[in-house]
C-alpha cells in the first residue's frame, strides 16, 4: 500500500540554524500539508499546498517557514532560523478523496 | 474558531471490554471527521473517515458515529485487545480560505490490560 514517507526521522539542530524536513507524498495525491505536534500538545495545522502554491497557512507559519515542491515528488518544509520553541514532531500529509494520509513524522530537537 | 475536545483524556480497561471514546466539536460546519490512532513517538494512522452527510462508519471492531447537529462523534471499540493500546485522535475537516484543514483534539490515551 502506498504511504507517505519522511526524512530524517530525527533531526537535532542548534538554535538559529536552518533545517529542511523532507516528505514524499503518495504519488497521485494533489493536496499536501504540514502539521506539527509539540510534546504533550495537540496536532496543529501549519500549511496546505496545492497546484504548486500555498493555499492556506496558520498563524504559526510565519516568515521563518517556507514550503517547496522542487521536483514533483518531494515536498519540503524549511525553517530558516530555528528557535527552541520549534522543537516538535513535524508531520507531512497528503490527501485523496477527503482522507488524509500522514507520514511517520520528523522529530525536530532544537538545542 | 473550531475547537475539538476529547473525553476522557485517558482510559484503562481490561482486555475484552467494549468501550466508547467521545469527541465533541464547537462548529457543525465540517466537511468530515476522521479518527486516528497514534502510537508513542509515531505518526498518525487513519482508522475511520466519516463524511458530513454520513452517520457512521465501521471497520472491523471499530465503529464511529457522527451527529453533526450536536457536534459529537463517538468511536466504539468492541472486544478490546492489548494491541489496541494507543492514543486515539479525533479531527474535523474545516474550510479556511478556500482550502481544508484538520483541527485535532488532544486525544484519549487508551490502555488495554491483559
Amino acid at each position: 500500500e502506498p504511504e507517505v514517507t519522511q526524512t530524517p526521522s530525527h533531526q537535532v539542530t542548534q538554535m538559529g540554524q536552518e533545517v529542511i524536513l523532507r516528505c514524499v507524498p503518495i504519488s497521485n495525491h494533489l493536496y499536501f500539508y504540514w502539521y506539527r505536534q509539540i510534546l504533550g500538545q495537540k496536532v496543529e495545522f501549519l500549511v496546505s499546498f496545492y497546484n504548486n502554491e500555498i493555499s492556506e497557512k496558520s498563524e504559526i507559519f510565519d516568515d521563518q517557514f517556507s514550503v517547496e515542491r522542487p521536483d514533483g515528488s518531494n515536498f519540503t518544509l524549511k525553517i530558516r532560523s530555528t528557535k527552541l520553541e520549534d522543537s516538535a514532531m513535524y508531520f507531512c500529509a497528503s490527501q485523496f478523496a477527503g482522507q488524509r494520509y500522514f507520514g511517520p513524522g520528523t522529530r525536530l530537537t532544537v538545542t | 474558531k473550531q475547537e475539538v475536545t476529547q473525553i476522557p483524556a485517558a482510559l484503562s480497561v481490561p482486555e475484552g471490554e467494549n468501550l466508547v471514546l467521545n469527541c465533541s466539536f464547537t462548529d457543525s460546519a465540517i466537511y468530515n471527521l476522521q479518527w486516528f490512532r497514534q502510537d508513542p513517538g509515531k505518526g498518525l494512522t487513519s482508522l475511520l473517515l466519516i463524511q458530513s452527510s454520513q452517520r457512521e462508519q465501521t471497520s472491523g471492531r471499530l465503529n464511529a458515529s457522527l451527529d453533526k447537529s450536536s457536534g459529537r462523534s463517538t468511536l466504539y471499540i468492541a472486544a478490546s485487545q492489548p494491541g489496541d493500546s494507543a492514543t486515539y485522535l479525533c479531527a474535523v475537516s474545516v474550510s479556511q480560505g478556500g482550502s481544508e484543514k484538520l483541527v485535532f483534539g488532544k486525544g484519549t490515551k487508551l490502555t488495554v490490560n491483559p
